[in-house]
């Protein structure tokens, strides 16, 4: 079965400090693979996809991500926090014709 | 309009009455989705409509949820007799066609609260 996991439910890192959120997929084919980042009172926002190609992604507000087939990972990177960066974090799939699976989320906490 | 809608933004509710959620989709986007986010459980799959018609219901938790899409536009999702299980926040999304390499549009969502 299809499913994404973000095993860290809480991250804090302080402000200028370079950020990794991990996120690791099960699918059977070449996955579509997503971050969204939710603000307090929104709803999620894309920061970036993975479809094919080159392995590393480049995103919205200085985010990055790297496709890693061997580890079923697509981990989100940021080389320095800022403090408007506090939000949730969401990985998903997207798992056939119309369907994504969501992590379940990895909230950002920046130290001032 | 220029992102999806979402009415009421809060719902305050007694257990046991009828609630319905709206969503304004973004114009021209024929794929519309429900998902209940509930604190830390992530994002769960209600519903996804094509058009009018709703391919997958798969995701809706009882048969007191039940949803509809009418001109292919705008969505109602109503909860009967609701119970406090069901307070979370409900958001509806929307893409261009359906496909499952598009990005979504998230309205704000719909924070519901059952008493």
């Amino acid at each position: 079965a299809q499913s994404v996991t973000q095993p860290d439910i809480h991250i804090t890192v302080s402000e200028g400090a370079s950020l990794e959120l991990r996120c690791n997929y099960s699918y059977g084919a070449t996955p579509y693979l997503f971050w969204y980042v939710q603000s307090p009172g929104q709803g999620l926002q894309l920061l970036l996809k993975y479809f094919s190609g080159d392995t590393l992604v480049q995103g919205i507000k200085g985010f990055e991500a790297e496709f890693k087939r061997s580890q079923s990972s697509f981990n989100l990177r940021k080389p320095s926090v800022h403090w408007s960066d506090a939000a949730e974090y969401f990985c998903a799939v997207g798992a056939g014709t119309y369907k994504y699976i969501f992590g379940t989320g990895t909230r950002l906490k920046v130290l001032a | 309009g220029a992102g999806v809608s979402q009415s009421p933004s809060n719902k305050v509710t007694e257990k046991g009455k009828d609630v319905e959620l709206r969503c304004d989709p973004i114009s021209g986007h024929t794929a519309l989705y429900w998902y209940r986010q509930s604190l830390g459980q992530g994002l769960e799959f209600l519903i996804y409509f094509q058009g009018n018609s709703a391919p997958d219901k798969s995701g809706l938790p009882s048969d007191r949820f039940s949803a509809e899409r009418t001109g292919g536009s705008v969505s109602t999702l109503t909860i009967q007799r609701t119970q406090q299980e069901d307070s979370a926040v409900y958001l509806c999304a929307s893409s261009l066609l359906g496909g499952g390499n598009e990005k979504l549009f998230f309205g704000s969502g719909t924070q519901l609260s059952v008493l």
